[in-house]
């Protein structure tokens, strides 16, 4: 069956420092892939989405990567701020259809 | 503020009751979506909406849930004869269908509507 992992652990670093999360997929073609922040009791906020055909994407001081030969996804933050802080789930879409299927998230913690 | 909006954010139930929420999506957006999530997971999609006809329901919405979207507008869930094991939050969001790949992927979730199930 198909399945995304991210680790379920709570990732907790120094401000300033770059996060890095991972998510991991088996038995699944994911057409594109997208990463959202979910602050407690609110519902996720989309943030990035990258193609299965590109390897890296950018926006302001976050980073995804996509291997679609390892099945993964990075997701970077660099110059963590405890702002940062909150829950990140990856996310699969395959390719013309709008169902998303989403990972369990990891909770990111940035200690001043 | 023109974002999704649930209504109500929080119920409280008694088990064998039967509860409805609703969501007002945003307003130009023809796609509408349900999930459900407990804690420590992720959302996981109940049923999806284009305009006013349902086009998906997963296997985890059982005969005693049911959605509308009577208007191609707002939505509503119902839960009939609730169960412990419906208390979760149910999350709707919404989507713009259109050409441009960037939007017609990007889902606005709504705050959610936390329920329990006593």
């Amino acid at each position: 069956s198909q399945k995304i992992e991210q680790n379920s652990e709570a990732l907790n670093i120094q401000e300033g420092k770059t996060a890095t999360l991972t998510c991991n997929y088996t038995n699944y073609s994911p057409a594109y892939l997208q990463w959202y922040r979910q602050d407690p009791g609110r519902g996720p906020v989309f943030l990035l989405l990258i193609r299965e055909n590109e390897k890296e994407k950018r926006k302001e001081r976050l980073k995804v990567t996509f291997d679609t030969t390892l099945k993964q996804s990075l997701f970077h933050i660099t110059a963590s701020q405890p702002a940062d802080s909150a829950t990140y789930l990856c996310a699969l879409l395959s390719g013309g259809y709008q169902k998303v299927t989403f990972g369990t998230g990891t909770k990111l913690q940035v200690i001043p | 503020d023109t974002g999704v909006s649930q209504n109500p954010r929080h119920k409280i139930t008694k088990r064998g009751q039967n509860v409805t929420f609703r969501c007002d999506p945003i307003s130009e957006h023809n796609r509408l979506y349900w999930y459900r999530q407990t804690l420590g997971q992720g959302p996981e999609f109940l049923t999806y909406f284009q305009n006013e006809a349902q086009l998906e329901k997963s296997r985890l919405l059982s005969d005693r849930f049911s959605a509308e979207r009577p208007k191609g507008s707002f939505s509503t869930l119902e839960i009939q004869r609730t169960e412990q094991g419906d208390s979760a939050m149910y999350l709707c969001a919404s989507s713009l269908a259109a050409k441009d790949l960037w939007a017609k992927n990007i889902q606005y979730f709504g705050a959610g509507t936390r329920l329990s199930v006593l």
